[in-house]
């Protein structure tokens, strides 16, 4: 079964750093292009961060910029994401999403895990 | 990095046509055909229904399709039923190795 499995949300006091995980099962992960997309209490889905197969291509939101660092393990079939410097507006839902292969939409997504920034 | 703007809601009886809009710029929507729609239920992931403007996905029923004009894209849900009241965003590329969501849209099956 093809899977995407979040991990490492937490509650954190602003200023903090958090490390989020996503594993990857049922499929090759170096064939796919992968995704960071929050979304926060009530709120709709925000784009945060995106990284090609082979990691040459990495982008982020303005509002991430600077802060947030996306990484990839082919090999561990794992896709990161690094926070730093976390604010209270970084609360949210965090969702891992898998780029079509060869194409621009999001076809797989985890169940999310949920960063709570706050003092 | 704006995000697209979709009406809040829209909504239609069972087995009528809906249909949302979502408007970016040149420099997202306007720029690429790479316009994508996500469903998302109540406590739930979201869901690809269309990508590329207007290609679906298998297991995407054929009454869901899109289309793009200028820099607005639209989603039209047909022969509505129950189980698509739900919450739709779209997302397009936005260049630079970027995407952007719209806000959403809350559709009631009346």
């Amino acid at each position: 079964e093809v899977q995407l499995v979040e991990s490492g949300g937490d509650l954190v006091q602003p200023g903090r750093s958090l490390r989020l995980s996503c594993a990857a099962s049922g499929f090759n992960l170096d064939d796919h292009a992968m995704h960071w997309v929050r979304q926060a209490p009530g709120k709709g889905l925000e784009w945060v961060s995106g990284i090609s197969w082979h990691s040459g291509y990495i982008g982020y939101a303005d509002s991430v910029k600077g802060r947030f660092t996306i990484s990839r393990d082919n090999v561990k079939n794992s896709l990161y994401l690094q926070m730093t410097g976390l604010r209270p507006e970084d609360t949210a839902l965090y969702y891992c999403a898998r780029s079509l292969r060869g194409g621009y939409g999001f076809d797989i997504w985890g169940q999310g895990t949920m960063v709570t920034v706050s003092s | 990095q704006s995000a697209l703007t979709q009406p809040p809601s829209a909504s239609g009886s069972p087995g009528q046509s809906v249909t949302i809009s979502c408007t970016g710029t040149s420099r997202d929507v306007g720029g690429y055909n790479y316009v994508s729609w996500y469903q998302q239920h109540p406590g739930k992931a979201p869901k690809l229904m269309i990508y590329e403007v207007s290609k679906r996905p298998s297991g995407v029923p054929d009454r869901f399709s899109g289309s793009k004009s200028g820099n607005t894209a639209s989603l039209t849900v047909s022969g509505l039923q129950a189980e698509d009241e739900a919450d739709y965003y779209c997302s397009s590329y936005a260049g630079s190795n970027s995407r952007v969501f719209g806000g959403g849209t809350k559709v009631t099956v009346l």
